[in-house]
């Protein structure tokens, strides 16, 4: 079974600038998160499909931070404009509907300069 | 919502003692407790889980225990072996109409001497 697809898996940009990232969950998996993960901290959500709707996005920083699913499948986040805090590694992960546990993809690490 | 909290941050121990990570909660309805280990540039990954019926379960050398009335699991690592070098991150999930919620804890960095 092919785990979940990342890409790219680093980024390094200016501040101000615009970046997007790609995932691609294990076949079959309903439910896609994106998390963040600060340099010694845990993954903290950002946004949470079931399919191609929104169950969770309240810790999503709405001014900058944008997500979609399209056909429940695919999904792309982006920062526009980033800031230096958005230092982070990126994680995609997926699961099983009604499955509590996800799991993750390699990650993206973005660098904003 | 909820918050998980971790301790130690971080744990050194020889090859071959035990090694000891605690995790507390704070919403009485979380009903599920997974345990995620983070070896150096890698994913996280599912070592083992608890669920809210249970008090006790068993994976070879890993064993988490919970807690429900105090509100805190913890996971135990016997017989360490080098390559236990990670970090752990525990977390709390509760079932919600929306679909499962996940906090993780502030992890776990767990260094085996050899």
């Amino acid at each position: 079974e092919a785990g979940v697809a990342q890409s790219p898996r680093y980024k390094i940009i200016e501040k101000r600038q615009s970046v997007a990232f790609w995932c691609n969950p294990i076949s079959g998996h309903a439910t896609l998160y994106w998390y963040q993960q600060i340099l010694g901290q845990g993954p903290k959500l950002l946004i949470q499909f079931q399919n191609n709707g929104v169950v969770d996005d309240s810790q999503l920083p709405k001014d900058r931070f944008s997500a979609e699913r399209l056909k429940g499948v695919d999904s792309t986040l982006k920062i526009q404009p980033a800031k230096l805090e958005d230092s982070a590694v990126y994680l995609c992960a997926s699961s099983l509907d009604r499955v509590p546990y996800p799991y993750f993809g390699p990650g993206t690490r973005l660098t904003v300069l | 919502g909820e918050n998980v909290e971790q301790h130690p941050s971080t744990l050194s121990v020889q090859e071959g003692d035990s090694a000891v990570i605690k995790c507390t909660y704070s919403d009485s309805a979380s009903n599920y407790f997974p345990w995620y280990k983070q070896e150096l540039g890698k994913r996280p990954q599912l070592i083992i889980d608890i669920r809210s019926n249970v008090g006790e379960k068993k994976d070879q050398r890993i064993a988490v225990t919970l807690n429900k009335t105090a509100k805190h699991f913890s996971l135990h690592i016997t017989e360490t072996q080098p390559e236990d070098s990670a970090v752990y991150f525990c977390a709390a999930s509760r079932r919600r109409s929306s679909g499962d919620k996940l906090t993780f804890g502030t992890g776990t960095r767990l260094a085996v001497r050899p």
